[in-house]
């Protein structure tokens, strides 16, 4: 079965780190790109940026640079958005999502998703 | 703030035709770049609707269709069902920032 698989809910203090996990099954992991896609309460999809899962490059958008990291293991077939720091206003539902579109990225578009990952942030 | 904009809401009574315009400009819709369409049901994530402007992935049901023409491009539903109650949002890809990837501000479909 093709699916992404993220990891559960998280609630944290502002100023810890979080991991969130998308585990990726049913297709091979390397021959597609991974995304990252935040939604704030209410609101509507943030493209975050994404990772090359053969050379594991991350792009990321420019709200979502410093304090945000995109890593891959490839051996389990899992990416990875940590987020240091963390904020009240980083509270979010996060998902993975596959691009697909062939190999002109400005063509893309996400054809699988994960659940999201709910990250509150509060003391 | 996005790029791409959207009317915040539609409704229609069931069985009507229904459609979402997603508004962009020169640097993503109207520079030829595809525009993808999202539905999100409450609580759950977003689901690929339309892709390369017109296509349908598997299983979508043919009342969607997608179109686009200049800087616009439009999304229709006909024989509106209870179940296409959702948010809807746009894609595209865009050349003047540098973040890639773009989506509508998102548009409320309500079935009254």
């Amino acid at each position: 079965q093709v699916q992404l698989v993220q990891s559960g809910s998280e609630l944290k203090k502002p100023g810890a780190s979080v991991k969130i996990s998308c585990k990726a099954s049913g297709y091979i992991f390397t021959s597609y790109a991974m995304n990252w896609v935040r939604q704030a309460p209410g609101q509507g999809l943030e493209w975050m940026g994404w990772i090359n899962t053969n050379s594991g490059n991350p792009t990321y958008a420019q709200g979502f640079r410093g304090r945000f990291v995109f890593s891959l293991d490839t051996s389990v077939s899992t990416a990875y958005l940590q987020i240091s720091s963390l904020k009240t206003e980083d509270a979010a539902v996060y998902y993975c999502a596959r691009a697909a579109g062939g190999h002109d990225y400005s063509f893309w578009y996400f054809d699988l998703w994960g659940r999201g990952t709910l990250v509150t942030s509060s003391s | 703030q996005s790029v791409l904009t959207q009317p915040p809401s539609v409704s229609g009574a069931p069985g009507q035709r229904v459609t979402i315009s997603c508004t962009g400009s020169s640097s993503n819709i109207g520079a030829g770049y595809d525009v993808h369409w999202y539905q999100q049901l409450p609580r759950t994530a977003p689901k690929l609707l339309i892709y390369g402007n017109i296509n349908r992935p598997s299983g979508v049901p043919d009342r969607f269709s997608g179109s686009k023409s200049g800087t616009s491009a439009s999304l229709a539903i006909t024989g509106l069902q209870a179940e296409d109650e959702a948010d809807y949002y746009c894609q595209s890809y865009d050349t003047s920032l540098s973040d890639n990837y773009v989506f509508g501000t998102g548009t409320k479909v309500t079935v009254l």
